[in-house]
């Protein structure tokens, strides 16, 4: 069985500082994981992927994780945090086998400041 | 882009009617999802179709939920009667077998509010 835990339920940072968002999973079988974000009155949108090739997987809009298998973490980080990053963030985990169910976290709501 | 396309977006009905969501995924997805998402919580499978059989209903309310896809494409998901706790975000993704991350792509959603 599968599950996510999202350790943070809300994070509060000011534009221009970094970002972290955490996220520990549990697998029975070799997981791919991923990171979506919720726009408000908007769908789920993929960030990035983990599925077994790199273990700092490079998604869209500057932010990156790093698949850590012996903390079971896979952590959300960006560098420098936008305005528009404002969202909720739900870290997803996939058996690679078994009709490809996603679990999905209870989801981090990034609020940035000005 | 290809996206996926879900109606309404927005439904508002009484306990004890009957309501009805659509979607219609990327062209050439052979597997579909039915999620619903508690304000809150994240999203969870209810339902999931490969063409037009159920694969998953694990976590469907089969006495008043019912999905079906008849020709394999589009999908209908149905509650009769709903209830004040349906109240939720219905939302449907698709994706295709034969990559390896079998990526999910969601559409945006039916927000359903049952009073």
């Amino acid at each position: 069985a599968q599950s996510v835990t999202q350790l943070d339920s809300h994070v509060s940072v000011s534009e221009g500082t970094p970002v972290l968002l955490r996220c520990n999973y549990s697998s029975s079988y070799s997981p791919s994981l991923f990171w979506y974000v919720q726009h408000p009155n908007k769908g789920l949108q993929l960030l990035l992927k983990y599925t077994s090739a790199a273990t700092l997987v490079k998604g869209i809009n500057g932010f990156e994780a790093e698949f850590k298998k012996s903390e079971t973490s896979f952590h959300l980080t960006k560098p420098s945090a936008h305005m528009s990053d404002a969202a909720e963030y739900f870290c997803v985990v996939s058996a690679r086998t078994g009709g490809n169910k996603l679990v999905f976290g209870a989801g981090t709501i990034l609020r940035v400041k000005s | 882009e290809a996206e996926v396309a879900q109606s309404p977006r927005y439904k508002i009905t009484e306990k004890s009617q009957a309501v009805a969501f659509w979607c219609d995924p990327i062209s050439g997805h052979a597997t579909l999802y039915w999620y619903r998402q508690i304000l809150g919580q994240g999203p969870e499978l209810l339902v999931q179709f490969q063409d037009e059989s159920v694969v998953d209903d694990s976590q469907l309310p089969k006495d008043r939920f019912s999905a079906e896809r008849l020709k394999g494409v589009d999908s209908t998901l149905k509650i009769q009667p709903a209830e004040l706790g349906d109240s939720a975000m219905y939302l449907c993704a698709s994706s295709s077998p034969g990559t390896v991350s079998y990526e999910q792509y969601f559409g945006p959603g039916t927000r359903l509010t049952v009073t």
